[in-house]
């Protein structure tokens, strides 16, 4: 355990469903971030909070709705998903502000859209 | 924040040292040298980062070149559980901690 836990860690879900990714983190940051990985593609960085305030939105489609209620917890709210939405949903957390970039990742959330 | 070049494969015999180049020909002078690593169907794995003067850590040591515009992370004695896919990142200190991650180095070590 990294100290960052992702919940559930694998999901199958049809394109009609709505469901919801789950990220907690027991480290005491600050940041907490969203990433995609599909397969043989890069980490892409979907969206980034710092102090439950989002301060980044990469041009992520409206059917990944984040959330931040606390600094320790943070959703990937799902719904009307496209089979090519189907990747790995990896959480990080940081302590932003200051220090170097030292990103804490959980295992992942695989996503299976049919 | 600048662009880093790495190899997509290497190899490495158990127990030997296991040296993953990176160029960062672009590297500005504020911008520090990152490496994370990714195990198979985990999360990535943060290892060292530097600036200019070589580091070392129980994990690895980085070697970074007088110019900047290449480093070279070291594992002294690899071993089958270091077998993952090495990224090399370059960016600003305290900068957000928006890391971009590329493609990376899938070192396979081999017994």
């Amino acid at each position: 355990e990294t100290g960052v836990t992702q919940t559930p860690r694998h999901l199958v879900m049809g394109m009609t469903n709505k469901k919801s990714l789950k990220c907690e983190q027991h480290l005491g940051h600050n940041a907490m971030y969203w990433y995609k990985q599909s397969a043989k593609k890069p980490l892409e960085l979907m969206f980034v909070y710092s102090l439950e305030e989002r301060v980044e939105n990469n041009s992520v489609p409206s059917r990944f709705s984040p959330e931040c209620p606390n600094s320790s917890h943070l959703f990937l709210h799902l719904h009307t998903l496209q089979p090519e939405d189907s990747a790995l949903y990896l959480c990080a957390s940081s302590q932003g502000g200051s220090g170097a970039n030292v990103l804490t990742f959980g295992a992942g959330s695989r996503l299976t859209v049919l | 924040d600048a662009k880093t070049t790495q190899p997509t494969s290497m190899d490495c015999a158990e127990g030997r040292a296991a040296n993953l180049p990176c160029n960062h020909s672009t590297i500005s002078g504020n911008e520090y040298v990152y490496w994370y690593r990714q195990i198979h169907s985990q999360g990535p794995q943060y290892i060292i980062h530097g600036l200019k003067n070589n580091e070392t850590n129980e994990m690895a040591s980085l070697i970074i070149t007088e110019d900047r515009k290449s480093s070279t992370l070291i594992l002294p004695h690899a071993t089958l559980r270091d077998t993952a896919v090495y990224y090399c990142i370059v960016a600003r200190y305290n900068a957000g901690n928006m890391l971009t991650f590329g493609g990376g180095t899938r070192l396979m070590v081999k017994p």
